[in-house]
């Protein structure tokens, strides 16, 4: 495998649920993104990871939680999640300040 | 508070009609200056860094510059598979891990 992939790739909740977006990276990139895409709005930061250890949270709330446990994996933990939540989250990785590559998405539905 | 303006927000071309896109920003010391692609469904393709004014770019059809306040990708000769989303995104000498993001120019290019 190369690039980076993440799954699933599509994802419907309930409000009540708890559920997990999983990202892994084979590019040897010390730095992992999570950006959320809603319809008619631009790309927005939420978190950074740079050699595993968060250095950017984008006032996000907290019933988003990421998790990095090696510099090839990061997650994002969900729970309690709003309709207005739904979205694409994108995942990404870059070797420093770099360009970043990013993964083809999870489409998540909350109901 | 770093700014991304695209226009226009959508371009209809027929095949073979050349055009412009146009990235406009406002950032405190730039560092890098994004072209990205987006298919639908799918997660941006890198395509173009551009670091100083006066800077230029080409990939295929694609040609990327930048000036002191804006940054324009010509599409020359556009064929049906140039349609995409082009995103344009700038990174701050101040805070390299973040990427601010314009809202995108959906392009159709027409047979």
């Amino acid at each position: 495998e190369t690039g980076v992939t993440q799954t699933p790739r599509h994802l419907v909740m309930g409000m009540t649920n708890k559920k997990s977006l999983k990202c892994e990276q084979h590019l040897g990139h010390n730095a992992m993104y999570w950006y959320k895409q809603s319809a008619k709005k631009p790309l927005e930061l939420m978190f950074v990871y740079s050699l595993e250890e968060r250095v950017e949270n984008n006032s996000v709330p907290s019933r988003f939680s990421p998790e990095c446990p090696n510099s090839s994996h990061l997650f994002l933990h969900l729970h309690t999640l709003q309709p207005e939540d739904s979205a694409l989250y994108l995942c990404a990785s870059s070797q420093g300040p770099g360009k970043a590559f990013f993964g083809q998405g999870t489409r998540l539905t909350v109901v | 508070e770093d700014q991304v303006t695209q226009s226009p927000e959508a371009l209809r071309l027929q095949e073979g009609e050349s055009s412009s896109l146009n990235c406009s920003y406002t950032v405190s010391g730039l560092r890098g200056l994004f072209w990205y692609r987006q298919d639908p469904g799918k997660g941006p393709e890198f395509l173009f860094t551009l670091y100083s004014a006066g800077e230029e770019k080409e990939k295929e059809r694609l040609k990327a510059t930048l000036t002191k306040k804006e940054s324009f990708l010509h599409i020359t000769a556009p064929k049906p598979e140039d349609s995409a989303t082009y995103l344009c995104a700038v990174q701050a000498e101040a805070a390299v891990n973040k990427l601010t993001f314009g809202g995108g120019t959906r392009v159709l290019v027409k047979p």
